[in-house]
């Protein structure tokens, strides 16, 4: 069984700075993908970043990157030059690989305020 | 390319009646999902498709619930009776490959009064 826990309920920025989310997990499965999710008030979920237990370097896409470390079971999402826009509830969630395409297990969830 | 579309985005119902959600996925993609999101918390599973069959419905409450996925494209997933418990928002997701990541779509939000 996969567990994410996500510890921050609720988070405050100022414009134009870095945020870091914290997501630590747990698992037996030796194969599996972490994710990180966007969910502004409208509900959609928006993808924004994947890292897989077996990739050596960090993920990042644009401002997003994902600071994973395997060893201490965490797998953190840090937002650069943070953007009124970036105001949402974010979710870490993370899946087993080794058995065809696994539903996701999600933490509760952190909301990124950003303020100007 | 068109995302996973579903209907109806809003739906209160009163107690006892029955309800449809409607899903239609990513073209292409075999593997179909149905979370249930309580208000605070993560999504969380409730049905897995691989084309026609479903694979995972250990947390789908049989009793009132059903899903089917005729011709392993569009899902529907039915309630019924509803019940005050039931309000949350119903999210479809589609995926493609082993490793890649889930495409939501915009949910359903139930309100059962």
């Amino acid at each position: 069984a996969q567990k994410i826990t996500q510890t921050q309920p609720g988070m405050f920025v100022q414009e134009k700075e870095a945020v870091t989310l914290d997501c630590t997990y747990d698992t037996s499965d030796p194969s599996y993908g972490l994710f990180w999710y966007k969910q502004p008030s409208s509900g959609e979920m928006i993808f924004l970043i994947y890292q897989g237990s077996y990739d050596q370097q960090n993920a990042t896409e644009g401002r997003y990157s994902l600071n994973f470390q395997k060893a201490r079971k965490s797998a953190n999402l840090v937002i650069s030059a943070s953007q009124l826009g970036d105001s949402a509830m974010y979710f870490c969630a993370m899946r087993a690989l080794n058995s065809g395409n696994t539903p996701l297990v999600f933490g509760k969830g952190t909301r990124l305020s950003v303020i100007a | 390319e068109a995302g996973v579309v579903q209907s109806p985005r809003y739906k209160i119902i009163e107690k006892k009646q029955p309800v449809a959600f409607w899903c239609n996925p990513i073209s292409g993609h075999n593997t179909l999902y149905w979370y249930r999101q309580n208000l605070g918390q993560g999504p969380e599973l409730l049905i897995r498709y691989e084309n026609e069959e479903a694979v995972d419905d250990s947390q789908l409450p049989k009793d009132r619930f059903s899903a089917e996925r005729l011709k392993g494209v569009d899902s529907t997933l039915k309630i019924q009776p509803a019940e005050l418990g039931d309000s949350a928002v119903y999210l479809c997701a589609s995926s493609s490959t082993r490793e890649g990541e889930q495409y939501f779509g915009p949910g359903t939000r139930l309100t059962v009064t």
